[in-house]
Formats: C-alpha cells, structure tokens, sequence
C-alpha cells in the first residue's frame, strides 16, 4: 500500500463546479504539500501546510493531523485549472528534504 | 529571479551514451532537489543537497547515476551508460530552509530523456 494516497485518480467537471481533491497517508507527518503540474509539464507548488487550512485565491487546503487527511479545494473551477494535482509529505523523522509523492490527481475541466 | 534553470529540455539518446543534465537553482536557495518522475512510478526523489553537499542520496538507483554540486548556482545529474529503463522526465527543484525543513519547492521545467 502506499503511504500517500490520492483520489480520485481522474476527475472531469464542468466549468464552474467546485472541486474536492482527496490526499490520505499513513505516516506521521510534518509538513503536506500540494503542487500542480500542467499540460506542458511544469510544476507548481500550491500549498505547504502543517495544520489548519490555507487560502489562495480559488484553492483552499485543509489538513487534519489527526485523521492523516488532507483536501485540496477548487471553488467556481475553470478550463485552466485542468492540471495533475499532487500531495506530498514530508515524514517525520525521514531526512529532511525526503518528500512523499502522492501518484497525483488528473483534473479536467469542460467548459 | 528567473527561477530553477534546467538544460536540455529534451534529449534524445542511444543506449550506452553518457547523459548529463544540468540545473541552476535559484540565487539564495540553500537545497537542492533531483527528482525523476515516470508513468509508473510518479515523482520520486533521487539526491538532494545542502549548501552544496549532498545530503541523501538513496534515491539514486544505481552507480550508473551520479550527481554534483560543485559551487551554489550550479549542479550535474549524469548517467552513464545510459540505458531505456532511464527514460522519464527529470525535474531540478530548489528551495529554502524552513522551521528545520524544507520550505515552498520551486521546480524547473524538467528535462525530458528518451534512451533508445
């Protein structure tokens, strides 16, 4: 089983829906990363959170330490958000710079 | 800044051909991150640095792969001999220290290699 788990795999939405993105893991954790990878390849980081939730324009990540469960939120979503969407997270007591990779969330939005 | 500069983007190769990929993280980070990402596997760690000196390396598949950091703005993934199980795209990624772990991952484009 692996330690970070994504779902769904695939997601298709209209333009203008809001979207869930689910992340699970199994280990203790002291950091999460969310990151987006578009068409073209490149990749963005969205959000590192330890606790809480975070804000950033349309995106909104929440993470529960104790459920070992983070979402990564898309409200009022459009064309441009298609992208993968990936968690990651850094173990504790793993070597510093060691993420996690999640195998990552394909989004597309229709217009 | 212009962010995390990495070359070739694309490299098309035959087996057996040593490959070297080079990266430019961004002026002032302090790690370093080689990652490979593949259809199967997804993105996975292979070496990362501190101030220039290799921290861990236990990603690093084989020693076929080598890496080098030799001053902060400059550092080398090398594969020889290379071989078609190394097709992926290979992603440079710098970043800060932060709270005693690492910070907000900037990534470069990634380099693509196909091994023939």
């Amino acid at each position: 089983k692996n330690e970070v788990e994504q779902s769904p795999q695939n997601l298709t939405a209209q333009e203008g829906e809001f979207i869930t993105i689910n992340c699970s893991y199994s280990v203790g954790i002291s950091a999460l990363h969310w990151l987006q990878q578009h068409p073209g390849g490149g990749i963005v980081s969205l959000f590192m959170l330890s606790s809480g939730k975070k804000k950033h324009g349309r995106l909104i990540a929440t993470i529960n330490i104790q459920e070992k469960h983070s979402s990564l939120h898309i409200t009022a979503s459009h064309p441009r958000d298609s992208a993968v969407y990936i968690c990651a997270v850094h173990r504790n007591g793993g070597s510093q710079g060691n993420l996690i990779f999640g195998k990552g969330t394909k989004l597309s939005v229709k217009p | 800044d212009a962010g995390v500069i990495q070359s070739p983007r694309h490299e098309v190769t035959e087996m057996g051909q040593e490959v070297t990929l080079r990266c430019k993280p961004i002026s002032g980070h302090d790690y370093l991150f080689w990652y490979r990402q593949t259809m199967m596997r997804g993105l996975e760690l292979l070496i990362y640095f501190n101030n220039n000196v290799p921290i861990d390396d236990s990603g690093m598949p084989e020693d076929r792969f080598s890496a080098k950091m030799p001053n902060a703005s400059f550092s080398t993934l090398k594969i020889q001999p290379s071989e078609p199980r190394d097709s992926a795209v290979y992603f440079c990624a710098s970043s800060l220290v932060l709270a005693g772990r690492t910070g907000e991952l900037f990534f470069g484009e990634g380099s693509r290699l196909t091994v023939l």
